[in-house]
């Protein structure tokens, strides 16, 4: 079975500081990763994705992440951050086979200060 | 506008009755889904159905049972309710094709669902 660590609950960040979330994975088959943002009070959304190919994605809203196969990492980072961004986000796996359930990593809450 | 829908949005109830929320995609996808977080904004899946066939059935209670009418429709019943069953209760729908957007899942806005 797979699962999915996001090593920080909170990381308090500046405003136009740069800010990296951590995500390590554990799977015996390859997955896909994704990363979800979730706004208070509000569903989550798509921030981006891996699926194959390069290993640097970018997503919306500036965000991008890098997959590392052998460290099993996928991590999320944004160079400079508003105070919008301030959210909750959720790195997530699934397997490529049948199903297309999403493991969900604990969350990381991003407070954004000015 | 196209989307994922809940309702309602906030349910409040009492032990023991039984309640549904509906989950409404016009997307056009094919597979959806339903997902609890709990109150440390935990997420776990609960049910996946594809075609109205059921593909996921995850370690969940059997007073939770869900229904698809046709492709664009998940609705989810709940029997019995308990103080445990508290939680944000998230739909989300997919498309199931050979494409990259065919793993993107798509959310609702949640459904919160208080028991007292």
């Amino acid at each position: 079975a797979q699962s999915v660590t996001q090593l920080d609950s909170q990381v308090p960040v500046f405003e136009e500081a740069p800010v990296e979330l951590r995500c390590n994975y554990s799977s015996s088959v390859s997955v896909y990763l994704f990363w979800y943002v979730q706004y208070p009070n509000q569903g989550l959304q798509l921030l981006l994705k891996y699926l194959s190919g390069s290993t640097l994605v970018k997503g919306i809203n500036g965000f991008e992440a890098e997959f590392n196969k052998s460290q099993t990492s996928f991590h999320l980072r944004k160079p400079s951050v508003h105070i919008s961004d301030t959210a909750e986000y959720f790195c997530a796996v699934s397997l490529k086979a049948a199903g297309n359930k999403l493991t969900f990593g604990g969350g990381t809450r991003v407070l954004v200060k000015p | 506008d196209t989307a994922v829908s809940q309702t309602p949005k906030y349910l409040v109830t009492q032990m023991g009755n039984d309640k549904s929320i509906k989950c409404e995609q016009n997307l056009g996808h094919d597979t959806m889904y339903w997902y609890k977080q709990d109150s440390k904004k935990f997420l776990k899946i609960m049910f996946s159905y594809n075609n109205k066939e059921l593909i996921i059935n995850e370690t969940v209670p059997n007073r939770f049972s869900p229904k698809s009418p046709d492709k664009a429709h998940l609705n989810l019943h709940i029997n019995s309710l308990e103080l445990g069953d508290s939680a944000v209760y998230f739909c989300a729908s997919s498309r199931t094709s050979s494409g990259p957007s065919s793993y993107e899942q798509y959310f609702g806005p949640g459904t919160r669902l208080t028991v007292t």
